[in-house]
């Protein structure tokens, strides 16, 4: 059974700071890898998608990195500011999937907080 | 504009009743989702459909039901089963179950009063 891990739970940092945002996987056997973003009380929204056959991917300020042989993704957000204070999910599309698993495993996500 | 709606985005439920969330999307996907979200428990999978007419249930289907007649719509039905329902209810949709990105609508939170 497919098992998704985001370390830290909490984080808080000044505004401007670099961050890295952390999610590991224990099956190696995925599709892809994506970021999302929460905030209070609303849907998640897709910031990053890596194919399990890529190494990362950019989208502004945000970089996500993919290390499938040792399970491992990053977030990395740079010049970090108020308005990124969220929290932060990963989700893995796992391949062997059809039962009560489903085949998007979704880790418990970091809250970050960015003071001004 | 695509995308996922969700509605209503508030709904209050009495002990006993049975309430559904509409759940619609206009991206021509083939898999949708319905996921509970409750404080420090993170996102948990009730139903997944990954084609019309198709369902399969997830770790907490208990106590919900859900339909695919359509393509377009996913709604879930919280039956009086449902012992605790309060809760954040979460839609999604992707364009094949496998290798793609899933897009989520923006909730749906129900109380029980």
């Amino acid at each position: 059974k497919q098992e998704v891990t985001q370390i830290p739970a909490a984080l808080s940092v000044p505004e401007g700071e670099n961050l890295v945002l952390n999610c590991s996987f224990t099956d190696s056997a995925i599709y892809n890898l994506q970021w999302f973003r929460q905030d209070p009380g609303k849907g998640l929204t897709s910031l990053l998608l890596i194919q399990s056959s890529q190494r990362e991917q950019t989208s502004g300020r945000l970089n996500a990195s993919l290390d499938k042989s040792s399970g491992r993704s990053t977030l990395y957000i740079a010049a970090s500011q108020p308005g990124d204070s969220a929290t932060y999910l990963c989700a893995v599309n796992i391949r062997d999937y059809g039962g009560s698993q489903g085949n998007l495993i979704f880790g418990k996500g970091t809250k970050l907080s960015v003071k001004p | 504009d695509g995308g996922i709606t969700q509605s209503p985005k508030y709904l209050f439920r009495k002990e006993g009743q049975n309430v559904t969330l509409s759940c619609e999307q206009n991206l021509n996907h083939d898999a949708m989702y319905w996921y509970r979200q409750d404080p420090g428990q993170g996102l948990r999978l009730i139903y997944y459909s990954q084609i019309v007419n198709d369902f399969q249930k997830g770790d907490i289907a208990e106590g919900y039901s859900v339909s695919r007649e359509k393509k377009e719509s996913f709604p879930l039905t919280v039956t009086s089963a449902q012992k605790n329902p309060t809760a954040f209810y979460l839609c999604a949709s992707s364009l094949f179950p496998e290798n793609t990105e899933a897009f989520f609508g923006q909730g749906t939170r129900l109380t029980v009063v």
